[in-house]
């Protein structure tokens, strides 16, 4: 089954704990991209990556680290996380061809709490 | 910077009664536009796309969305609405232009919780 898996799906944690948050598709997609989703404030995307070992910033990168050192997985590090980085947080993916016409594959989401 | 306002932040509707949430962007090139829908506890799922052609496009569930380029506008609309229907519904843009500066991003506007009554 085509899927984007994300883990942990909850996560409690306390401010300056390092943590990381996994991604992994199946799809074989080159592009995939993290949001956090708050209230009244729709998606924000975080960071996003072409390919392998290519990633830009997106609207709201400040205290967010990612890697693709492999097309398969794209984590999310918080290294020194704060309360204000409580959120729902998604995964997603998608193919390249096409110039990014293609719609994205969103994981179940990551629900995250610091204390 | 390219944007996306969804001006309405819930919508009600009786079913039966056809529905339309609002969508309106800003970009700078040639528009990308996507619906998503949330249901509740769920992640998002695709409805529909605009990239080129035909300004109504037809998508899932019975959905369709047409886009106006001098309004900048990509609203979503179905002739006969369920109660099933019912969730938050996401319009997001992005710039088909593969020279742009936000090439790859990816913006959403903040919502619109769509509540089918029976």
């Amino acid at each position: 089954e085509a899927q984007v898996t994300q883990n942990p799906r909850y996560l409690i944690t306390v401010t300056g704990k390092k943590l990381t948050v996994t991604c992994s598709q199946n799809m074989n997609h080159e592009y995939m991209s993290w949001y956090r989703q708050d209230p009244g404030l729709g998606l924000r995307q975080i960071y996003y990556s072409m390919n392998v070992e290519v990633t830009d910033k997106g609207d709201v990168p400040e205290g967010y680290k990612v890697s693709r050192k492999e097309k398969r997985n794209f984590p999310l590090i918080l290294e020194s996380p704060s309360p204000n980085q409580t959120s729902l947080y998604f995964c997603a993916s998608s193919g390249l061809a096409g110039g990014l016409s293609y719609e994205q594959y969103f994981g179940p989401g990551t629900r995250l709490t610091v204390t | 910077a390219q944007s996306v306002a969804q001006p309405e932040d819930q919508v009600n509707v009786a079913e039966g009664n056809p529905l339309t949430v609002k969508c309106t962007y800003s970009v700078s090139g040639n528009p990308y536009l996507f619906w998503y829908v949330q249901y509740p506890n769920r992640g998002l799922q695709f409805l529909l796309k605009y990239i080129t052609g035909d300004n109504l496009v037809k998508g899932s569930y019975g959905f369709e969305a047409e886009f106006n380029k001098s309004q900048t506008s990509f609203h979503l609309k179905k002739p006969s609405a369920l109660v099933s229907d019912s969730a938050l519904y996401f319009c997001a843009v992005r710039d088909g232009n593969a020279g742009g500066t936000s090439y790859g991003k990816l913006t959403f506007g903040q919502g619109t919780i769509l509540t089918v009554h029976p």
